[in-house]
């Protein structure tokens, strides 16, 4: 199946952007999710991207300062965070979009997972 | 706001049976995917759908729903199971998705 590999650690200054990628080794067939995760906390859903690009959701937390965006040439997807908090240092995914509908009921999942990348924010 | 509740921990004797919960009103007419998270990895996908496994996840794993509560159980827990699990779901109503806050399950 398609692998993610997720580009690597980025040390960043408050206030700063980072942009973080995320290659397919095949086609970008599906969507793409972004989920991150705090160190010691849970997974946070960030957002997802189509295949075209064309159709992008964000977490409403993060509207405004997320950015998702999708080079189909290079299968590649990349996640820009902007205005860097000390809250935003984390591990980011990047990982698959799947859905499926079963007796009328709509259901989805996500797999595989890129490997992740971590985001420190240190003055 | 899309939420889902998971207890923070639950444990189980080696062997026995376990039951991993999520609660949400986004489960009402769907159904929850399930993630296993060890310290240090990345997460994978464990169930899926009604009560689906993927290719590799032992048939010891299984998922069930009823009304707004979603369902993780381990039959005959092994101690390669302790990790933290996750749910996750879509809330059509107004296009997020969610994660539970996550359950950390010991096995004893």
């Amino acid at each position: 199946q398609v692998q993610m590999t997720q580009s690597g650690t980025e040390v960043k200054k408050p206030g700063a952007s980072v942009k973080l990628s995320c290659k397919a080794s095949g086609h970008i067939t599906n969507y793409i999710h972004w989920v991150r995760q705090a160190p010691g906390q849970g997974l946070e859903w960030m957002g997802v991207i189509s295949p075209s690009g064309n159709t992008v959701v964000y977490a409403q937390k993060l509207q405004g300062r997320v950015t998702m965006t999708i080079d189909t040439s290079a299968s590649t997807v990349y996640m820009e965070l902007s205005s860097l908090r000390y809250e935003d240092m984390a591990v980011y995914y990047c990982a698959k979009d799947w859905s499926a509908t079963s007796g009328g009921s709509q259901y989805w999942w996500i797999d595989p997972w890129g490997q992740g990348t971590l985001v420190t924010v240190s003055s | 706001s899309s939420e889902l509740t998971q207890d923070p921990a639950v444990s189980v004797a080696l062997g026995q049976t376990v039951r991993i919960t999520c609660q949400g009103n986004s489960l009402r007419g769907s159904y929850a995917s399930w993630y296993q998270q060890k310290p240090g990895r990345a997460p994978i996908l464990v169930i899926y759908g009604e009560n689906n496994r993927p290719s590799g996840i032992p048939d010891r794993f299984s998922g069930s729903t009823s009304g707004n509560t979603a369902s993780l159980s381990i039959t005959g827990a092994q101690a390669e199971d302790e990790a933290d699990y996750y749910c996750y779901s879509g809330d059509r109503s107004n296009n997020q998705w969610v994660f539970g806050g996550g359950t950390k399950l010991t096995v004893l």
